[in-house]
């Protein structure tokens, strides 16, 4: 069973202020996502990272694929309220076929304004 | 943006009974997938289904489960004889092919067995 940690569980900082989740994993990966899920609501792509050691970026999001592609990591620059919500890490054991998602536990963002 | 569509949005249904989930994907999009979430936990995998078919299933997707393409726009989810543990939050995806196609979630169903 291919498991998806993810740290911190919780994090609430100020506005303004920089954070990084981590999302690690013993296994390897061919591609990781990242989303993000309001309450009530299905998670949302944010990202797909594929290659061992790529960054992407989405604005104040930044995020990286571990070179051995078992670990990658959201970092948020100058965090804003509307960033608070629950930030889903996701990976897929192969880019082909009907490959299902093994999903991370999850870290709940808190931005206080 | 296109959506995967999901009715009724909250389902209360009594131990025992049967309750069919259903899901609307993306017109053009040909993988669809059932995950579902328990409260507080992390989001699990069921099915996964691709040209009329199941392709792989979770331990969790046991006899009591079953999935259907009935026609060419819906995607149910039949659980035959509800269980207390089945309470969660299900979620239709779907997406329009393999090789890093963006996966489209629906809102969700919040299914409470009493």
């Amino acid at each position: 069973t291919q498991l998806l940690e993810q740290s911190p569980q919780f994090l609430s900082i100020q506005e303004g202020e920089n954070l990084t989740v981590y999302c690690n994993s013993s296994s390897v990966f061919s591609s990781l996502q990242w989303y993000r899920q309001e309450p009530g609501e299905g998670p949302v792509l944010l990202v797909t990272v594929v290659t061992g050691g790529e960054v992407k970026k989405l604005k104040r999001l930044t995020f990286q694929f571990g070179d051995a592609r078992k670990d990658s990591s959201l970092h948020i620059t100058a965090a804003q309220p509307g960033d608070t919500g629950l930030y889903l890490c996701a990976g897929e054991r192969s880019n082909f076929g009907n490959e299902k998602l093994t999903f991370g536990t999850g870290t709940r963002l808190t931005i206080i304004p | 943006e296109p959506e995967v569509t999901q009715t009724p949005s909250h389902q209360v249904t009594q131990m025992g009974q049967e309750v069919i989930l259903r899901c609307v994907p993306i017109s053009n999009h040909l993988y669809f997938y059932w995950y579902r979430q328990i409260l507080g936990q992390k989001v699990e995998f069921l099915v996964s289904f691709y040209n009329n078919e199941i392709s792989e299933k979770s331990e969790i997707f046991d006899d009591q489960f079953s999935v259907e393409r009935p026609d060419g726009s819906n995607f149910t989810l039949k659980i035959r004889s509800t269980k207390l543990e089945d309470s969660a939050m299900y979620f239709c995806a779907s997406k329009a092919g393999t090789g890093g196609e963006k996966l489209f979630f629906g809102s969700g169903t919040q299914l409470s067995v009493l």
